[in-house]
C-alpha cells in the first residue's frame, strides 16, 4: 500500500499555544488530502478537505482560523492547531488519496496524538 | 438515517472460525466501499476495496457488495486473535474527483483463542 508519514506522532503543549503538524505523502503525489479527528472510543470525524494549491474546505462546526490548513505542494499538506486548549486534546489523523487508474483509494498517516495541559 | 450503517457489536468469534461483518448505505450513488481494520491507539488501515457487485477476495479477506441492496460485508476466515480490532466501512460517492469518505462507526471484533 501507499504510504503516508505525519510528523510529529505525539506532542504535548501548554494552552494557548499552537501546534504545527505535518502529513507527507511518500512515495506517491496527493492533490487531495484529508484531516480526521478522534476522541477516545469515538468515530473518525472528518475536519477538512485539503486540496494542493486552494483552500481547504472545512466540515460542519470546524473552525477555520483555529485549525489552518496549508496544502503547499503535491506531497506536504499541514494543520496547524492554533491557541490551542485542553478540549483540543485528541488523536489527529491525515489521508492522502492516491490515484491509480481510474480509481482514488484513501490512504492514512499513522497519526499525531496531542495533549494540551 | 445514518449514511453508513454498522452494528457496533463486539462481534465474538473463537479462533479459526469465519467472521461476518455487515455494512448497509443510504446513497444509492455511492460507487466505491472500502473496508478499513483499525487497532486500539492506531490509525485506520486499508483492507479492501470493492467497486462492482459481486465477491472479491485477498488471502483470508472477502468483500461482497450488494448495490441494489445497498449492502456491503467483509469475511475473514480463519480468523485469529490478531484480527481483533475494529473494522470500519467506508463508502464514497464517486471513484475519483477528490471525494470524501463517508465511515460508519465501525464493528469491534474479538476473535478469542
Amino acid at each position: 500500500g501507499a504510504v503516508v508519514s505525519q510528523h510529529p506522532s505525539r506532542v504535548i503543549c501548554k494552552s494557548g499555544t499552537s501546534v504545527k503538524i505535518e502529513c507527507r505523502s511518500l512515495d506517491f503525489q496527493a492533490t487531495t488530502m484529508f484531516w480526521y479527528r478522534q476522541f477516545p472510543k469515538q468515530s473518525l470525524m472528518l475536519m477538512a478537505t485539503s486540496n494542493e494549491g486552494s483552500k481547504a474546505t472545512y466540515e460542519q462546526g470546524v473552525e477555520k482560523d483555529k485549525f489552518l490548513i496549508n496544502h503547499a505542494s503535491l506531497t506536504l499538506s499541514t494543520l496547524t492547531v492554533t491557541s490551542a486548549h485542553p478540549e483540543d486534546s485528541s488523536f489527529y489523523i491525515c489521508s492522502a488519496d492516491r490515484l491509480a487508474g481510474i480509481k482514488e483509494t484513501q490512504y492514512f498517516g499513522p497519526g499525531t496524538r496531542l495533549l494540551v495541559l | 438515517q445514518k449514511e453508513v450503517e454498522q452494528n457496533s457489536g463486539p462481534l465474538s468469534v473463537p479462533e479459526g472460525a469465519i467472521a461476518s461483518l455487515n455494512c448497509t448505505y443510504s446513497d444509492r450513488g455511492s460507487q466505491s466501499f472500502f473496508w478499513y481494520r483499525q487497532y486500539s491507539g492506531k490509525s485506520p488501515e486499508l483492507i479492501m476495496s470493492i467497486y462492482s457487485n459481486g465477491d472479491k477476495e485477498d488471502g483470508r479477506f472477502t468483500a461482497q457488495l450488494n448495490k441494489a441492496s445497498q449492502y456491503v460485508s467483509l469475511l475473514i476466515r480463519d480468523s485469529q486473535p490478531s484480527d481483533s480490532a475494529t473494522y470500519l466501512c467506508a463508502v464514497k460517492r464517486g471513484d475519483t474527483g477528490f471525494q470524501k469518505l463517508v465511515f460508519g462507526t465501525g464493528t469491534r471484533l474479538l476473535v478469542s483463542p
